[in-house]
């Protein structure tokens, strides 16, 4: 199985400054219809997971043009440009590219400094 | 909108059977393939089982294969997953994701999630 590898694992920021949560996979995660399945999801407190990047660096519906995701193979990257208070939360990473089964990264805590 | 709706979670003694639902409304269930997610207390997201849009495949973890079978009722709208030989480690969040990807998985709505909690 792809084993993802998010860090940090805890990420202190404070409100309006940038931050960068990075996963890494196992394997390079390019499939051979020329996409790479990598996609980030984000938890508040209390509720479910919600799709943020798909494919790497594809916004989902909905989601603030703060978020942003890039990378390629095995390195990548989710950056928010300005954090703001409703971005608290946990961030993980999941590969889709070599599956069943899918996998997520540890998830990384983002929380106000 | 798309509104997925988990139920059927409780406290079940180790070794007993549950069955979990969830019920889709807002789309075509029917054309999409669907996912079980779980999440133990305080711990990360672990996928559990796939089962494709017309219900011709499905797929499970290492960890529950032979014990979790996932299903789906196309007229109505629902979808299950029928758990056997329970144990504390299937303790978690269990969460119904529809998948709207036509090659890899695109985990588009989550439900709510349902608690399952398994303890003598």
């Amino acid at each position: 199985d792809v084993v993802m590898t998010q860090s940090p694992l805890s990420l202190p920021v404070t409100l309006g400054q940038p931050a960068s949560i990075s996963c890494r996979s196992s394997q390079s995660l390019l499939y051979s219809d020329g996409n790479t399945y990598l996609n980030w999801f984000q938890q508040r407190p209390g509720q479910s997971p919600r799709r943020l990047i798909y494919k790497v660096s594809n916004r989902a519906s909905g989601v603030p043009d703060r978020f942003s995701g890039s990378g390629s193979g095995t390195d990548f990257t989710l950056k928010i440009s300005r954090v703001e208070a409703e971005d608290i939360g946990i961030y993980y990473c999941m590969q889709g590219t070599h599956w069943p089964p899918v996998t997520f990264g540890q998830g990384t805590r983002l929380e106000i400094k | 909108q798309v509104h997925l709706v988990e139920s059927g979670g409780g406290v079940v003694q180790p070794g007993r059977p549950l069955r979990l639902s969830c019920e889709a409304s807002g789309y075509t269930f029917s054309s999409y393939g669907m996912h079980w997610i779980r999440q133990a207390p305080g711990k990360g997201l672990e996928w559990v089982a796939v089962i494709w849009f017309d219900g011709s495949k499905t797929y499970y973890a290492d960890s529950v294969r032979g014990r979790f079978t996932i299903a789906r009722d196309d007229s109505e709208n629902t979808l299950y997953l029928q758990m056997n030989r329970l144990t504390a480690d299937d303790t978690a969040v269990y969460y119904c994701v529809r998948d709207s990807g036509v090659q890899g998985p695109e985990l588009d709505y989550w439900g709510q999630g349902t608690l399952v909690i398994v303890s003598s």
